[in-house]
């Protein structure tokens, strides 16, 4: 099973650039969520989706937009990349809202913004 | 606000006992979860606690004290593969969750 699959891994980017972090699932899960993890410091929700066509801020969003079209694809979007978005970014999903079950991570795609 | 705190490293023997603790403010809570996360790769589930009490899961046990806002994992008979990072997770009464920064576990040989 392939699980939580995030594209791409590793990207490079210039300050002002855009790009976009493509996740897929095919667990058939209800929820899906955007994470950044920082030397230090804690993961930090950005924004989560609890059904197709739907999503919410989370802790950290600005800079983000995000879009979920399919059940299976979250989209996270940077519009204009700054430094402070250098950090390595998590997709996870969860058939519920993790009341008592997991979250299934995918394997991260690490960001850097000159 | 709310706060997870945990040891940032520690360091065990391969064979040994390790304790690593969590503690918690948040505002409610309706659980706490323990992930194991393996340098440059994903965390992943290892437990989960709502009620007071040890729950055990082969070398790796999880304990809860919710009146002392208080977990532990602890790990027994160490292996070289159990070096990784631990994060504690809280959930909120949003049922949001709350990360700590995770403990850096080192095993030596």
């Amino acid at each position: 099973n392939a699980g939580v699959t995030q594209t791409p891994k590793f990207r490079v980017l210039k300050t002002g650039q855009s790009m976009t972090l493509l996740c897929a699932q095919d667990m058939n899960h209800e929820y899906m969520y955007w994470y950044r993890q920082d030397p230090g410091m804690g993961l930090r929700l950005i924004h989560y989706s609890v059904g197709e066509g739907t999503t919410a801020k989370g802790e950290v969003p600005d800079g983000y937009n995000v879009s979920r079209l399919k059940k299976q694809n979250f989209l996270l979007g940077l519009e204009s990349a700054a430094p402070s978005q250098t950090s390595v970014y998590f997709c996870a999903s969860s058939y519920e809202r993790v009341h008592t079950g997991e979250l299934f991570f995918g394997e991260g795609s690490r960001l850097t913004v000159l | 606000g709310q706060n997870i705190d945990q040891p940032t490293e520690m360091t065990a023997t391969e064979g040994a006992i390790v304790q690593i603790n969590c503690t918690y403010q948040t505002s409610g809570f309706n659980g706490l979860f323990w992930y194991q996360q393996h340098a440059g790769e994903a965390p992943t589930f290892l437990s989960y606690n709502v009620l007071d009490g040890l729950e055990e899961k082969g070398r790796f046990s999880s304990f809860l004290s919710r009146s002392k806002g208080y977990s532990y994992l602890l790990l027994k008979e160490l292996q070289m593969k159990d070096s990784a990072s631990y994060l504690c997770a809280v959930m909120d009464s949003n049922y949001q969750l709350i990360w700590g920064a995770g403990t850096k576990l080192i095993i030596k040989p």
